[in-house]
């Protein structure tokens, strides 16, 4: 079963804007992170948040993290055209036997329009 | 060079002829996962393994069996294919860490199976 939400489900922009995407979650985790994946291709790793850490930076993305809140938001600044993927949050869950499993939200289609 | 491999890109099969994907890794990580991805779907994780320990999600269908033979290689069987099980079909490895839970994980560039 999923575990994240996000939102928007759907965002589209202008080349050079910044777009915000939301994640949120359900039980307790150790880390979250966020995927990129192109269309009818395998995921990419973007950038993974500690459970002790609130925000984090990576060239033109940033993520933050209130576990209070149980969400994160993945901001991208001056997008560009090849920005347009699918974003998808992933949280290490911790199941009841105490082995930990890597679950998808059900992300959010960005489109940067030129 | 490609890291985590899947074979085939493309699978057809015929509805109820047993198919299986397979999976390598070059990155010697114990843990690997298979996730199913339908269309403008987010990736369903289906089971994983933590070294040979094999951890099935409760909504896994018994017609998906896997097998991890060794560290490297990883196989998705479907034992009677449906036209509901044409999906992406995703690999994945990662690394665990003893503190602060896996770290990210890499995935193959998936193989995208057809029921007929």
């Amino acid at each position: 079963s999923q575990q994240g939400e996000e939102d928007p489900q759907a965002l589209s922009i202008q080349e050079g804007e910044n777009a915000t995407m939301n994640c949120s979650y359900k039980t307790s985790i150790n880390n979250l992170q966020w995927y990129r994946q192109n269309s009818g291709r395998g995921l990419v790793h973007l950038i993974l948040i500690r459970s002790n850490e609130r925000e984090k930076h990576s060239g033109r993305l940033r993520v933050t993290l209130d576990t209070s809140k149980k969400s994160s938001s993945l901001l991208i600044t001056a997008s560009r055209a090849a920005d347009t993927a699918s974003y998808f949050c992933a949280t290490v869950a911790i199941t009841q036997g105490g082995s930990e499993k890597l679950v998808f939200g059900k992300g959010t289609k960005l489109t940067v329009n030129p | 060079d490609a890291m985590v491999i899947q074979n085939p890109r493309y699978q057809v099969t015929q509805f109820g002829k047993p198919v299986t994907l397979s999976c390598s890794q070059t990155l010697n990580h114990n843990v690997m996962y298979w996730y199913q991805q339908k269309s403008s779907q987010a990736p369903k994780l289906l089971f994983h393994y933590y070294d040979k320990d094999f951890n099935n999600e409760a909504d896994t269908p018994d017609n998906f069996q896997s097998r991890r033979p060794n560290t490297s290689f990883c196989f998705l069987d479907i034992r009677s294919p449906g036209l509901g099980d044409a999906a992406m079909y995703l690999c994945a490895t990662s690394r665990d860490v003893t503190t602060g839970g896996r770290t990210e994980a890499f995935f193959g560039q998936g193989t995208r199976l057809t029921v007929v």
